[in-house]
């Protein structure tokens, strides 16, 4: 059974980077046709599509994000991650990993990580 | 972007009845139209995609319809445990987008 595992600092102060790590288990990124992405939700609101990246690399970001958000990926330690630089309060959320359904972007979330929270605080 | 309408916000309905909620698109999104649950504390899960295809495992009292712009969610007999928010989600563009959720209460 494919699962994922959010990891990473549940604080970060402000205008500095925000760095998650999605480790994937039960199957491998480097073998597999899908793409995979983050998701965020901040407190009490609704889901915010941050971006997602293929094996190879090839990405693709949300453009509300865009000059702020990298997302890498390691095959080697079956992971992906994601850093989000000069973070604000606004950043505070629930953070996602997941994969989609098949080989594009444009596809539905089909596996969920648990999600962890991520506060932006001084 | 393309932004996504849902309707009602919140509901409150009885076990056993028939609930349904819907989604519009800003555009045309064909068929990429996806519903989500969320139930409290948890990631969402998918239950339907392509606007009518039931995701496996996902019980067959749900269902989804539409194309184009307007899309339905529907509960055909509501059991305790669909207590959740449910969000539709278009994947024809990017960048995606969801609605802002729609809240279903067990009365």
């Amino acid at each position: 059974q494919l699962q994922l595992q959010e990891s990473g600092p549940g604080l970060v102060k402000p205008s500095e980077t925000l760095s998650l790590t999605c480790h994937v288990s039960g199957g491998s990124i480097s073998s597999s046709h899908y793409y995979w992405g983050w998701i965020r939700q901040p407190p009490g609101e609704g889901l915010e599509w941050i971006g997602s990246i293929y094996n190879t690399g090839n990405t693709h970001y949300n453009p509300s994000l865009k000059s702020r958000v990298t997302i890498s990926v390691d095959t080697f330690k079956n992971q992906f991650s994601l850093r989000l630089n000069s973070v604000t309060a606004a950043d505070t959320a629930l953070y996602y990993c997941a994969r989609h359904q098949d080989v594009v972007a444009t596809t539905p979330f089909d596996y969920w990580g648990q999600g962890t929270l991520v506060t932006v605080s001084s | 972007d393309i932004q996504m309408t849902q309707s009602p916000s919140s509901l409150s309905a009885s076990v056993g009845d028939r609930v349904t909620i819907t989604c519009q698109a800003s555009q045309d999104i064909r068929n990429y139209l996806n519903w989500y649950q969320q139930k409290s504390g948890k990631a969402p899960k998918l239950l339907i995609y392509d606007a009518s295809n039931l995701e496996i495992g996902v019980p067959s009292r749900f269902s989804g319809s539409g194309s184009g712009t307007d899309f339905t969610f529907t509960i055909s007999r509501l059991q305790p445990e669909d207590t959740a928010i449910y969000y539709c989600q278009q994947n024809n563009n990017l960048p995606i987008t969801f609605g802002q959720g729609t809240r279903l209460e067990i009365k």
